[in-house]
């Protein structure tokens, strides 16, 4: 079946200590999206990607990093993770037609 | 600024109890008002999408319903499996999701 896949599910951190979370997927989308999820809130977009092109939304800090080297796959960089970004990340997609967005299954980052 | 509120944040309904979540919206060109399901520790799942006041969608025990102003979705005798927590999410002329806080619905039996 098409989907798209995160990696790792569960990732423990310390504080400081950079770390990568990875989003594959199978759609053939051109856009990728990343998303932050705190315990009750909405989504939070952090970045998108419309095929390489980089879209970075004003307020994501710049320890939050993007890289797409393909089409099926996507890297979210925390370069210093602290207490304030242990979150569930999701990672979405969205075809030419934009009606709507798939979404992976999320990584919950703890951060010690 | 594009913005959506969900309410009530919780509700809590007995098996084959229907009621109404809600979605009230701002929105700069509305593109789409979509509703996403989602259970605990996963990623939202993809429910519908409404693009006009006055359209409605179906699907099981779930009915979307749009107006200019605000969406519906309206749960016919839910079951516990319905059990989650909905989001709404408009997408207008920036091209993003503007999501929701979501409903969080539990179904006791």
């Amino acid at each position: 079946d098409a989907m798209v896949i995160q990696n790792p599910r569960y990732q423990v951190t310390q504080f400081g200590k950079p770390v990568t979370l990875s989003c594959s997927q199978t759609l053939n989308h051109n856009v990728m999206y990343w998303y932050q999820q705190k315990s009750s809130q909405a989504p939070k977009l952090l970045f998108h990607y419309y095929d390489k092109d980089f879209n970075n939304e004003a307020d994501t800090p710049d320890n939050f990093q993007s890289r797409r080297p393909n089409t099926s796959f996507c890297f979210l960089d925390i370069r210093s993770p602290g207490l304030g970004d242990a979150a569930m990340y999701l990672c979405a997609t969205e075809g030419l037609a934009g009606n709507e967005q798939f979404f992976g299954p999320g990584t919950r980052l703890t951060v010690l | 600024e594009d913005q959506v509120t969900q309410s009530p944040e919780a509700l809590r309904l007995q098996e084959g109890e229907s009621s109404s979540l809600n979605c009230s919206y701002t929105v700069s060109g509305l593109r789409g008002l979509f509703w996403y399901r989602q259970d605990p520790g996963k990623g939202p799942e993809f429910l519908f999408t409404l693009y006009s006041a006055g359209e409605e969608k179906e699907k099981e025990r779930l009915k979307a319903t749009l107006t200019k102003k605000e969406s519906f979705l309206h749960i016919t005798a839910p079951k516990p499996e319905d059990s989650a927590t909905y989001l709404c999410a408009v997408k207008g002329g920036s091209e993003k999701l503007v999501f929701g806080k979501g409903t969080k619905l539990t179904v006791n039996p």
